[in-house]
């Protein structure tokens, strides 16, 4: 139960698009399409913002997307905003029917 | 409004239990499966464990096997995490966390946590 991998932290000025990778293996991302992503503001719970790979949970802007590819997943942030900065985190249902977390991305808007 | 509510956190010596409760509201309890989810101090997300909608069906991470129990009342609408022979490296905020829906595994309500610190 090896935690999937993000890089540490990722910026961008306001408007741009950033992506968030995430990579796991064959028993967790690659295994089905329940790759997730939660945002969490420092103090705060986590917010789910993409299920299954690629849907968004009602109210969650469009400015959000998730792909996968492999064993390897992604989070798009576009027309970046100040209110995007925050810590992402990518979770994944597993063949053991566990649940596997990313290592988490700092995300700044410079 | 779906709400989630945990209690049950504090001070415990290493070694020693708790018992953490998740009081749930705005939906029907009994159909969704439900986990809990720690974060250490600065740390990241860590699932511990989750509970099929009936009881009947349990599953935890690797470091708590063994420590920790899951479990549910339905007729409460309350979750339980009893955690026994806890450490230092327990120290967290431990989220109760409900299914989006009843066919995806993503998480997409949560409590706003309780603190558990494990220390002499």
């Amino acid at each position: 139960q090896s935690a999937l991998t993000q890089p540490a932290s990722v910026s961008g000025s306001p408007g741009q698009s950033i992506t968030i990778s995430c990579t796991g293996t064959s028993s967790d991302v690659g295994a089905y399409n329940y790759v997730s992503w939660y945002q969490q503001h420092p103090g705060k719970a986590p917010k789910l913002m993409i299920y299954d790979v690629s849907k968004r949970p009602s109210g969650v802007s469009n400015r959000f997307s998730g792909s996968k590819s492999g064993n390897a997943a992604s989070l798009t942030i576009s027309g970046l905003q100040a209110e995007d900065e925050a810590d992402y985190y990518c979770g994944s249902y597993t063949s053991s029917s566990t649940h596997v977390f990313g290592t988490g991305t700092k995300v700044t808007v410079l | 409004e779906v709400q989630l509510v945990e209690s049950g956190g504090g001070l415990v010596q290493p070694g020693g239990s708790l018992r953490l409760s998740c009081a749930a509201s705005g939906f029907t309890f009994s159909s969704y499966w439900m986990h809990w989810v720690r974060q250490a101090p600065g740390k990241g997300l860590v699932w511990v464990s989750r509970i099929n909608s009936d009881g009947g069906s349990t599953s935890y991470a690797d470091s708590v096997k063994g420590r920790f129990t899951i479990s549910r009342d339905n007729a409460k609408n309350t979750l339980y995490l009893q955690m026994n022979s806890l450490r230092a490296e327990d120290t967290a905020v431990y989220y109760c966390a409900r299914q989006l829906s009843t066919e995806t595994p993503g998480l997409g309500y949560w409590g706003q946590g309780t603190l558990v610190t494990v220390s002499s």
